[in-house]
């Protein structure tokens, strides 16, 4: 019973390389979430996706873009790395609106 | 803009007394409030949660009482265990919303 799988767990990337986190889950949830945390702060949402083929945006989207063409995957690209996108990514999942998010255990990411 | 406040950032307990954890929230909007717990280099996982239209909800060892009037709510662990010591993250929603709001933690220890 897997729940929500991120990989990698740690990457390292040279300032304007791109990469894709990736994000799946085997808990048949409509919902899913990409949520950035950095020192001291909470988590702040950067995408979301009620359902298969609808994304939206959070709080904190700029630098970053994902497609959601299964249930299952959630994934994020980061096109053009900069130093303010060093932090932990945590992607999570919910069954409904509102409900407890599940979260994977995160990918840590650091741009120099 | 932090619109949950978690203005204590460490606090240490005993083993058996109660730890009480505190957060504040600046939105009216919001009416469904979550804790989470973390270890380190996992993600948070959904510890209790409680709806505007109580005032308290117990599990166990963990209580969550939210005061509306105040925008306050807070998370009782009585007794503290050492498996307790832990980062705590609250977070709120409002009713129509898809994105939950996270304060920015309280790092948990009990001393044995």
């Amino acid at each position: 019973n897997a729940g929500v799988t991120q990989t990698p767990k740690f990457r390292i990337l040279k300032i304007g390389q791109s990469m894709t986190l990736q994000c799946t889950q085997d808990m048949n949830h409509n919902y899913m979430y990409w949520y950035r945390q950095d020192p001291g702060m909470g988590l702040k949402l950067i995408y979301y996706s009620v359902g298969a083929g609808i994304t939206d945006k959070g709080e904190v989207p700029n630098g970053y873009n994902v497609s959601r063409s299964t249930t299952e995957d959630f994934p994020l690209r980061l096109e053009l790395a900069a130093p303010s996108q060093t932090s932990v990514y945590f992607c999570a999942t919910s069954s409904s609106s509102g409900s407890p998010l599940h979260f994977g255990n995160g990918t840590r990411l650091t741009v120099t | 803009d932090q619109q949950v406040k978690q203005n204590s950032p460490s606090l240490s307990v005993q083993e058996g007394r109660i730890s009480i954890l505190n957060c504040d929230y600046t939105n009216s909007m919001f009416d469904y409030f979550l804790w989470y717990k973390k270890y380190p280099a996992e993600g948070p996982t959904f510890l209790i949660s409680i709806s505007s239209i109580k005032d308290k909800n117990e599990d166990g060892r963990f209580t969550v009482f939210l005061n509306k009037s105040a925008k306050h709510l807070s998370l009782h662990i009585v007794p503290s265990q050492p498996g307790d010591s832990a980062v705590y993250f609250c977070a709120a929603t409002p009713e129509t919303g898809n994105q939950f709001y996270f304060g920015t933690g309280t790092s948990l220890t009990v001393i044995p």
